[in-house]
């Protein structure tokens, strides 16, 4: 079982939709959870981050976490053909003295005007 | 401009060539990292540096070889290149292993003949 899953899509959206993207993980221990967005031959970029189970909103885009389920979200409200790009979750814990960062698989999105 | 910067940005060559990927950061980061991407698999962790001359595996180190000299380089090299290892790569930097954001450089296109 991998340790963290992402559906990787594709997810083809009108503009103006809701979008949801999902990860789920297995390892309790992770305490750190974050949002990259990927753009076309560019590197992954932190949209959001976060640390404790709860939302965390940014404009259009919130995150949402549920340390009981192990589950974490990323919506983005009023989508937008710039939103077009891969999604990655990651997850991170402090870990043999140092730290464990792992990436989801990355949903990729395309938001069709 | 805080960045990271990564050399070449294509290279096709031949298996058993050797040779180095170059990565280089501004922000006087302590933690460097090496990822493979690859369709459906996302984003693999092949090396890490805690500081300077501490490295550790990631997830997927066979066939990769990393030194940190120095605090600002990170170069993978790849000793004798297979066709598998043919893949997209990024260098990435942060503050620490999880709770800050990972800065990515523009990654490498590698193809192995």
């Amino acid at each position: 079982q991998k340790e963290v899953e992402q559906d990787p899509g594709p997810l083809s959206v009108p503009e103006g939709a809701i979008v949801s993207l999902n990860c789920t993980y297995s390892n309790s221990a992770f305490q750190y959870f974050m949002w990259y967005r990927q753009y076309s031959r560019k590197g992954p970029e932190l949209l959001m981050y976060t640390y404790s189970s709860g939302n965390k909103e940014d404009g259009r885009f919130t995150a949402q976490v549920d340390k009981s389920s192990k589950y974490i979200s990323l919506f983005i409200r009023d989508s937008q053909p710039s939103d077009s790009a891969t999604y990655l979750c990651a997850l991170s814990m402090i870990y043999n003295q140092g730290g464990k960062l792992i990436f989801g698989q990355g949903t990729e999105l395309s938001v069709k005007p | 401009e805080a960045q990271v910067t990564q050399n070449p940005r294509y290279l096709i060559t031949v298996t058993g060539k050797k040779l180095t990927v170059t990565c280089s950061q501004n922000m006087n980061h302590e933690y460097m990292s090496w990822y493979r991407q690859d369709p459906g698999l996302g984003l693999r962790q092949i090396y890490y540096s805690m500081n300077v001359e501490v490295t550790d595996k990631g997830d997927v180190p066979e066939g990769y070889k990393v030194s940190r000299k120095e605090k600002r380089n990170f170069p993978l090299i790849l000793e004798s290149p297979s066709p598998n290892q043919t893949s997209l790569y990024f260098c990435a930097s942060s503050l620490s292993a999880t709770r800050d954001e990972q800065f990515f450089g523009p990654g490498t296109r590698l193809t192995v003949l």
